[in-house]
């Protein structure tokens, strides 16, 4: 079983839908979660980061970490054509050490 | 400066070669990675430089051999390397509220 668990995809939404991602862990130490957007050939480009439980909110995106479950969700609102891309979890047991990555979802907005 | 730049982007090395790959932050972070990833698939740890030091080596074959000559720069020097190492890699930095990611060097092994 991986650490981390993300679902592959692909995810494909209508524009100005809600997307909705989450990840699923099962090592109770990691303490630092983050969701990275990456596009084709690209790096992955920070998009949350959240330390312990509860919810983040920047702009279009909610980052919501449930450690009682081991859950992690991101929400993206009003979704876009270029929020097309994988979208990975991340997550650390402490700051600065080592990700550990799920597997990536791809995400398609339809126009 | 919040970047993390990689150079060169695009490398074609036959197997007998020896090459860098050069990665640069100015940010102040501590902290610097050494990533490679494969097609549809998330980044896999090589090695995690802190304070200039070589602090984690995730088992990588010794023809790959990291440098941290400063706070600023991380090389990753290739040698004698295998088609099966033809893959995307990534420099990151972090103070320890999120990692920084570098564009990435896409090395193709010939």
């Amino acid at each position: 079983q991986k650490e981390v668990e993300q679902d592959p995809g692909p995810l494909s939404v209508p524009e100005g839908a809600i997307v909705s991602l989450n990840c699923t862990y099962s090592n109770s130490a990691f303490q630092y979660f983050m969701w990275y957007r990456q596009y084709s050939r690209k790096g992955p480009e920070l998009l949350m980061y959240t330390y312990s439980s509860g919810n983040k909110e920047d702009g279009r995106f909610t980052a919501q970490v449930d450690k009682s479950s081991k859950y992690i969700s991101l929400f993206i609102r009003d979704s876009q054509p270029s929020d097309s891309a994988t979208y990975l979890c991340a997550m650390s047991g402490a700051a600065g050490n080592k990700l550990t990555f799920g597997g990536g979802t791809r995400v398609l907005v339809k126009p | 400066d919040t970047e993390v730049t990689q150079t060169p982007k695009h490398l074609v090395m036959g197997m007998t070669n020896k090459k860098s790959l050069k990665c640069e932050q100015h940010m102040g972070h501590r902290a610097m990675y050494w990533y490679k990833q494969k097609a549809k698939k998330p980044p896999e740890l090589m090695f995690v430089y802190s304070y200039e030091k070589l602090s984690i080596n995730e088992s990588v074959p010794s023809r790959f051999s990291p440098e941290c000559p400063n706070s600023s720069l991380l090389n990753l020097h290739l040698h004698a390397l295998q088609p099966e190492d033809s893959a995307l890699y990534l420099c990151a930095s972090s103070r320890g509220d999120g990692y920084t990611f570098g564009s990435g060097t896409r090395l193709t092994v010939v």
